[in-house]
């Protein structure tokens, strides 16, 4: 158990549709990170959030997006859904800003759009 | 970030030592390498990380060579457990944009 927490486990949603998933952090954390991992894309890094505040973005679509609230959990938004977006979501946290902290996962949010 | 190459799977007795290589042969000075696995869908898992020195810790023992052009991740008594796909991730230790770039790893697979 990484201490990191997402929910929900499971989502089955309909093209169109807009969800949001929810992640909390390991107690401390500053950092929160979202992944996507797809079967033809792998593992993609899609945001970072510091105490609040956007740090970096990566191949996040401009339907996504994302906040971490003061008490530091992150929601990340999907809105327009379609087929190409079931994957897995992963939130990710880490202890502080740099690169050399190591991130932990959380057990993932399963997004399956029909 | 520097670009790593794994070969796509590797398999290797159960109580063996199981050696995954690692190749970064266009690594920088400040890069670490970095080594998570995913086990079947669940949440990556940091195992190592290192700079140039051979690191050990509990899980597994990282080997970088002097040049440090490659690396080799050594789980010295796999078990079933460690089934997984093992990533091997260079990054920089500077710089706020702190993301992971996730290659497809290679596939470890443990036999009894």
């Amino acid at each position: 158990d990484s201490g990191v927490t997402q929910t929900p486990k499971h989502l089955i949603t309909a093209t169109g549709q807009r969800v949001t998933l929810r992640c909390s952090p390991r107690s401390g954390d500053l950092s929160v990170y979202w992944y996507q991992q797809s079967l033809d894309q792998g593992l993609q890094f899609l945001i970072h959030y510091y105490n609040g505040e956007e740090r970096a973005k990566g191949n996040i679509l401009e339907r996504f997006s994302a906040q971490q609230f003061p008490d530091l959990h992150s929601e990340l938004n999907l809105s327009s859904l379609e087929l190409g977006d079931s994957a897995l979501y992963f939130c990710a946290s880490s202890a502080a800003l740099l690169a050399n902290n190591e991130q932990f996962f959380g057990p993932g949010t399963r997004l399956t759009v029909l | 970030d520097a670009k790593t190459t794994q070969p796509p799977s590797m398999d290797c007795a159960e109580g063996r030592a199981a050696n995954l290589p690692c190749n970064h042969s266009t690594i920088s000075g400040n890069e670490y390498v970095y080594w998570y696995r995913q086990i079947h869908s669940q949440g990556p898992q940091y195992i190592i990380h290192g700079l140039k020195n051979n690191e050990t810790n509990e899980m597994a023992s990282l080997i970088i060579t002097e040049d440090r052009k490659s690396s080799t991740l050594i789980l010295p008594h796999a078990t079933l457990r460690d089934t997984a796909v093992y990533y091997c991730i260079v990054r920089a230790l500077t710089g706020a944009n702190s993301k992971l770039t996730f290659g497809k790893g290679i596939t470890l697979s443990v036999r009894p």
